[in-house]
């Protein structure tokens, strides 16, 4: 059974341009949601989807943008890049059916830098 | 709003020694709390979980946490540490909604020999 993957692992690019990240969630999930992770600091929630919408977001500019995929993957749009952008970004999926349980299966991340 | 407030960003033992991770949070509603390990270049692996069922959770690797309503904590422990422990442990508080996690700050924890 395949967990939770994102591509690609590592991403260099330079301010001011666009970047795209993409996960694929694990089987049988339909939740996917993406946290920023800045070095020395806990993960932060960017946003949700569910059902191809965004079902909620957190404290992060409309540069952060997001899609879903009928077959459940997603990607992380981030326009503008900022040196401030710099992180691990993870990708985390869930079954909405288990929302009592709140469990999220997180991807290995991927690593970007922003020079 | 919810937050979470992990004490001490390093805690460093020997093997073979007590485990003691601290974590308080803050919730306007009962939570549901989660401890996760991360390894150097990995993503997230959760060790356990309260979902108001039992106030004393057992994890993985030999990991238990207890849930106390009065302190605000979930504290992590393990009564002997081992070389492989070694890692970043974050706590994570989610309400009962959308299972959006808000995470604390994080330990490392740094097992001797």
């Amino acid at each position: 059974d395949a967990g939770v993957t994102q591509s690609p692992t590592h991403l260099i690019k330079t301010r001011g341009q666009q970047v795209t990240l993409r996960c694929s969630p694990k089987s049988g999930h339909d939740t996917v949601s993406w946290y920023q992770q800045a070095l020395g600091q806990g993960p932060q929630f960017i946003f949700q989807y569910y059902e191809e919408e965004e079902r909620q977001r957190g404290n992060f500019p409309d540069r952060f943008s997001g899609h879903q995929f009928p077959n459940y993957s997603s990607e992380l749009n981030v326009n503008a890049l900022l040196l401030g952008d710099s992180a691990l970004y993870l990708c985390a999926s869930s079954l909405a059916g288990l929302v009592s349980y709140n469990e999220q299966f997180f991807g290995p991340g991927t690593r970007l830098t922003v020079l | 709003a919810q937050s979470v407030t992990q004490l001490g960003s390093h805690v460093s033992v020997s093997e073979g020694a007590l485990v003691l991770l601290r974590c308080n949070y803050s919730s306007s509603v009962p939570p549901y709390l989660f401890w996760y390990v991360q390894y150097p270049n990995q993503g997230l692996q959760l060790l356990l979980k309260y979902t108001s069922a039992a106030t004393l959770v057992k994890g993985i690797n030999g990991f238990e946490a207890e849930f106390k309503k009065s302190e605000t904590s979930f504290h992590l422990t393990k009564p002997s540490a081992h070389m492989s422990d070694a890692a970043e442990y974050f706590c994570a508080v989610s309400d009962k909604g959308y299972s959006t996690l808000t995470f604390g700050k994080g330990t490392m924890l740094l097992v001797s020999p």
